[in-house]
């Protein structure tokens, strides 16, 4: 079974904060995401990357930026929180095939204070 | 550009009735892919189905099936004797051809939450 594991499950910081997020796959997966998760707007694509170092903007990218050194981990960061960036966040993967399904982590509900 | 809709914010079934929910998608593409998670209480999205735009035959697994109509953009999901168990959150997406090989950008609704009270 595929395992996407998210380091945290909660996190609260302060505005103004560097806040990591960290999402690990064992599946030699190409393909991780990032989206966020609110009510009301089901979940929105923040950034991809399909091969390690290469990154695509997804829907949403301003306020973040990601990082993908090596094949099974993808880094979500906010480079200074704010407030409205308090939401959960999923990461995801998936093998290179384009219609094979997303394998989801728990999710990281981060607060911003 | 793509877009679907999950028109039903919240439905409130009693165990063992059947409930429909709705999913609406909009797109340019001929060739696409639709999929159902379940996003239970834990927080994890789990996958239920795919199906691929020209495969408009319907499926049943169990006491779920799903109903794929490409005249009216649909792709309904059924379920038929509810149980307390089938309580989630539960989001219908949809995935364009990709333009870079691989890389799958999956649209999601907005949700419906699902109760099934005893």
């Amino acid at each position: 079974d595929v395992k996407v594991t998210q380091s945290s499950r909660y996190l609260v910081k302060r505005t103004g904060e560097k806040v990591f997020l960290e999402c690990v796959q064992d599946m030699d997966h190409e393909n991780m995401f990032w989206y966020r998760q609110d009510p009301g707007l089901g979940l929105r694509l923040i950034y991809f990357s399909y091969d390690v170092k290469m990154k695509e903007k997804g829907d949403i990218p301003e306020g973040y930026s990601v990082s993908r050194e090596k094949k099974e981990r993808f880094s979500l960061i906010l480079e200074s929180a704010s407030t409205n960036q308090t939401s959960m966040y999923l990461c995801a993967s998936r093998d290179f095939s384009y219609n094979s399904p997303l394998h989801f982590g728990n999710g990281t509900r981060l607060t911003v204070t | 550009a793509q877009k679907v809709t999950q028109a039903q914010t919240e439905i409130s079934v009693v165990e063992k009735e059947d409930v429909t929910l709705d999913c609406v998608y909009e797109t340019r593409d001929t060739t696409y892919y639709l999929f159902w998670y379940k996003q239970p209480p834990s927080g994890e999205l789990v996958f239920l189905i795919r199906r691929n735009s020209f495969d408009e035959q319907n499926e049943i697994s169990g006491r779920y099936s799903w109903n794929f109509q490409k005249s009216t953009s649909s792709f309904n999901f059924t379920i038929t004797a509810s149980q307390v168990v089938d309580s989630a959150v539960y989001f219908c997406a949809l995935t364009p051809l990709p333009i870079i090989q691989g890389a799958q950008k999956l649209v999601f609704g907005q949700g419906t939450r699902l109760t099934i009270n005893p």
